[in-house]
């Protein structure tokens, strides 16, 4: 099944501990993104991937980092969790990058930060 | 900068039509509209381009305004799977490979 996964899919941490959330698609897309989702603000883009060669921020880049050393993975890495970064945390992929290729999305990841 | 989505909700009844919005700041190459459910993840619905195409489901319809830079998404005899909120992502062309979202809007569709 044609799929974005996302591990784990609830996290409860503490503030500093370092963390990261995977993500894995199996439809072999160029384009991978991160998104964060809050209450009232809608989806706002952490970094996204053009390709293994091409890696950029989205409009809240800060105290996150990304990694794509291989077409299907696209972790995100929290180095120094703070409780700001609570969030409801999305994973997409596309065959293509934009603009006429649809976002897949992975279930999402519940983080919360203590 | 995100695009602005209107109305922030709206509640239907069943068979009722609909209309969302989506207006930008910017000049739009493309528009993405996505919808969520409660608990789940965006689901894709339709791509407007720039010069006419368009990309989605047949029972989805939507219009891209590249002047106005607005798009607008039509519900029409409106279902109760058609509850959820809705999405629209822009894309302002160029290198920038950003999908910036609006804050969506909740549809809720009563029998």
């Amino acid at each position: 099944e044609a799929q974005v996964t996302q591990n784990p899919r609830y996290l409860i941490t503490v503030t500093g501990k370092k963390l990261t959330v995977t993500c894995s698609q199996n439809m072999n897309h160029e384009y991978m993104s991160w998104y964060r989702q809050d209450p009232g603000l809608g989806l706002r883009q952490i970094y996204y991937s053009m390709n293994v060669e091409v890696t950029d921020k989205g409009d809240v880049p800060e105290g996150y980092k990304v990694s794509r050393k291989e077409k299907r993975n696209f972790p995100l890495i929290l180095e120094s969790p703070s409780p700001n970064q609570t969030s409801l945390y999305f994973c997409a992929s596309s065959l293509a990058g934009l603009p006429s290729s649809p976002l897949h999305f992975g279930n999402g990841t519940r983080l919360t930060v203590t | 900068q995100q695009p602005v989505q209107s109305p922030q909700a709206v509640i239907l009844r069943e068979g009722e039509d609909a209309v969302i919005n989506c207006s930008s700041s910017k000049a739009l190459y493309s528009v993405h509209w996505y919808r969520q459910k409660h608990g789940e993840a965006p689901v894709f619905l339709m791509i407007l381009l720039k010069g006419g195409e368009q990309k989605g489901h047949e029972k989805i319809s939507a219009s891209f305004n590249e002047k106005k830079q607005q798009s607008s998404l039509y519900l029409t005899a409106s279902q109760l799977s058609y509850s959820g909120t809705y999405f629209c992502g822009s894309w302002g062309g160029g290198s920038n490979y950003k999908l910036t979202f609006g804050k969506g809007t909740l549809l809720t569709v009563n029998p």
